[in-house]
């Protein structure tokens, strides 16, 4: 079965613009999360969306916001955009199922210039 | 919340040498450990996980061990190979809340011919 889609790979956005990057997870996977990875922080979470609820929330300025769908896609929207947010931003989808692999998208390079 | 430190951030062998990567974490809840390898430009993949009423679990030249009293676990790859070059990163999972997992920062591994 196909994997986790997103969408776009690679981004160049000014300070003070907005994005949208995109998610479509595995068929049958309710919940997907987003990341940020940037180099020697690891993987920051940002929030959780299952059944078009966010059901978890990281520790992020109100300028990162996201929603589900009800095909399960997400999107995550960072506003006002500063040279700090430039980063590999990951989805990973998962069953509904408890403690379960997360399946992790290709990413999108967003770069802040 | 869970914290995950993980040890060491860098770790440079020679080919056909062991290496042990080591995680702890803060949450005596969590009872979910995946480890996940991203080799260079893909996205993180499962390679092996544990749960907290499992000790140890193998799976060909990786392992993983668990000690649930002193809440650490290990990444143990032996006979390692060029090819096991990335980044590793341990994560842990809370059983009774969320149960997103928390990821450490990272392992790069660079394995040497």
């Amino acid at each position: 079965k196909a994997g986790v889609t997103q969408t776009p790979r690679y981004l160049i956005k000014t300070r003070g613009q907005q994005v949208t990057l995109s998610c479509s997870p595995i068929s049958g996977h309710r919940s997907v999360s987003w990341y940020q990875q940037t180099p020697g922080q690891g993987l920051q979470f940002l929030f959780e969306y299952f059944s078009e609820t966010q059901r978890n929330k990281g520790n992020f300025p109100g300028r990162f916001s996201g929603r589900q769908f009800s095909n399960s896609r997400s999107e995550m929207n960072v506003s006002t955009l500063e040279l700090g947010d430039s980063a590999l931003y990951l989805c990973a989808s998962s069953s509904s199922a408890l403690n379960t692999e997360a399946f992790f998208g290709q990413g999108t390079r967003l770069t802040v210039v | 919340g869970e914290n995950v430190e993980q040890h060491p951030s860098t770790l440079s062998v020679q080919e056909g040498d062991s290496a042990v990567i080591k995680c702890t974490y803060s949450d005596s809840a969590s009872n979910y450990f995946p480890w996940y390898k991203q080799e260079l430009g893909k996205r993180p993949q499962l390679i092996i996980d544990i749960r907290s009423n499992v000790g140890e679990k193998k799976d060909q030249r990786i392992a993983v061990t668990l000690n649930k009293t002193a809440k650490h676990f290990s990444l143990h790859i032996t006979e390692t190979q060029p090819e096991d070059s990335a980044v590793y990163f341990c994560a842990a999972s809370e059983a009774g809340g969320s149960y997103i997992p928390t990821f450490g920062r990272g392992t790069s591994l660079i394995v040497h011919p």
